[in-house]
């Protein structure tokens, strides 16, 4: 599976805009970018999927990059209950399994 | 969407002992996956479980320590054999319920089961 990066940790304020990065550089043309966040004491939860455009659902945007190389997770106005650790999963299509990472830490201060 | 419970939530085990737990799905799914997540670590995969046939083990993990049984479509169990205090960790199964293949369908995940080995 492709290889993500993101940043160990993030912190932003109540009521902001949160841009959560992921780099996928050796991303491939059939590869679905995922994201999932796992609350506290919970299991992951989906959150938002994309191949090549942008995507948007009640949750977040997803704002993907020309090149693919690069994704970026928006949480138009963040709350408390929106901290959690987020995982960018890259999926290859017609794969069976879901690859984890070790996500950031997002931290939202009241 | 699916509702995922598993049992127990959490127990405390003596080392050398085995310990069973239980995913039940409120409808019925083709494939069960189950994670083991170390504390403060990322989720790893230990295998997938197709009703009907024999869990497909990842690298790392083999059947005679993570034995899974997968009775039906809604239910599937994994036992966590001999166990030792580096086996503490949080189990947990997921599932997907389109019927999709994984890179294009939503997984729902179980609330975990904590386990401590002392």
């Amino acid at each position: 599976d492709a290889k993500t990066t993101q940043p160990n940790s993030m912190e932003s304020n109540e009521e902001e805009p949160v841009h959560l990065p992921c780099n996928h550089s050796t991303i491939s043309g059939t590869d679905y970018i995922h994201w999932y966040r796992q609350l506290p004491s919970q299991g992951p939860e989906y959150v938002i999927h994309g191949l090549t455009s942008n995507v948007n659902n009640r949750m977040a945007s997803l704002a993907i990059a020309e090149d693919r190389k690069s994704s970026t997770l928006i949480l138009h106005r963040a709350t408390l209950r929106d901290a959690a650790v987020y995982y960018c999963i890259l999926i290859i299509q017609g794969a069976q399994k879901l690859v984890f990472g070790q996500g950031t830490r997002l931290t939202i201060n009241p | 969407s699916a509702v995922i419970s598993q049992k127990p939530s959490r127990d405390i085990c003596q080392r050398g002992t085995s310990l069973t737990i239980q995913c039940q799905v409120d409808s019925q799914v083709t494939m069960m996956f189950w994670y083991r997540q170390q504390p403060g670590q990322s989720l790893t995969l230990i295998a997938t479980a197709n009703q009907g046939s024999e869990a497909t083990y990842e690298s790392g993990f083999v059947i005679d320590k993570f034995p899974i049984s997968r009775p039906n479509l809604t239910f599937s169990t994994l036992t966590v054999s001999n166990m030792s205090p580096e086996d503490s960790s949080i189990y947990l199964c997921s599932v997907g319920t389109s019927g999709r293949r994984v890179s294009t369908d939503t997984q729902y995940f179980g609330p975990g089961t904590r386990l401590t080995v002392l």
